[in-house]
């Protein structure tokens, strides 16, 4: 199956500083990725979709100045926590879809633990 | 909007035991339904999926799940739980369109006691 890669699988930084997390889709193209957040013993919430070549979509409540998303090529899109506080500290999880292809199943990262403190 | 709700928060079965787990979806369209599971400190993974066809479908682990669309409905089964089932259960719904993402289902936590 196709592979999603998430990178790092954790970090700790310190608040007010920012983290940088990578999606790459290894073997094959994807024109949209999404970014979901997982709080502990709680679901996956949609933070926003990533639409290569132009801005992310974001979903209600999902501040866009915080939470910097940017879909440069067909195999990458990155998610900046800018400024971060403890309360951001969750599990971020990325997925997406060979491109233009229905009837297929979301790929999923292994997501990333970040630890705000 | 699409929703999914799943009525089970937290099941306690002990092992042989049947298990199903309730799924329910908002939405007017064709979907494409699934059911991940997560395993403590484990990423997601994908258990069975419906797209078209045979509306009973059947997969990994020995799991199977219902398509009753009159229903709206995506139950997940097993006939005889094991200990390892241990794990938290999503259910997730898509429009059956390229490249929209999953709303999943709040998830079901099932304990299995051997």
């Amino acid at each position: 199956g196709a592979v999603v890669s998430q990178h790092p699988s954790r970090v700790i930084c310190k608040s007010g500083t920012s983290v940088k997390i990578e999606c790459r889709s290894l073997d094959f193209q994807a024109t949209t990725m999404f970014w979901y957040r997982q709080f502990p013993k709680q679901s996956l919430m949609l933070m926003a979709t990533s639409n290569e070549g132009s801005k992310a979509t974001y979903e209600q409540g999902v501040e866009k100045d915080k939470f910097l998303i940017n879909h440069a090529s067909l195999t990458l899109s990155t998610l900046t926590v800018t400024s971060a506080h403890p309360e951001d500290s969750s599990f971020y999880i990325c997925s997406a879809y060979p491109a233009e292809r229905m009837n297929t199943e979301a790929f999923f990262g292994q997501g990333t633990r970040l630890t705000v403190v | 909007a699409q929703s999914v709700s799943q009525h089970n928060h937290h099941v306690i079965l002990s092992e042989a035991a049947s298990l199903e787990l309730g799924c329910n979806y908002s939405y007017g369209g064709t979907v494409n339904l699934f059911w991940y599971v997560q395993y403590p400190g484990q990423h997601l993974q994908l258990l069975l999926k419906y797209f078209s066809g045979d509306p009973l479908v059947k997969g990994i682990k020995g799991f199977e799940a219902e398509f009753i669309k009159s229903k709206f409905s995506f139950n997940l089964r097993k006939p005889s739980v094991q200990w390892s089932d241990t794990a938290e259960y999503f259910c997730a719904v898509t429009p059956n369109q390229a490249g929209t993402a999953l709303i999943f289902g709040k998830g079901t936590t099932l304990s299995v006691s051997s």
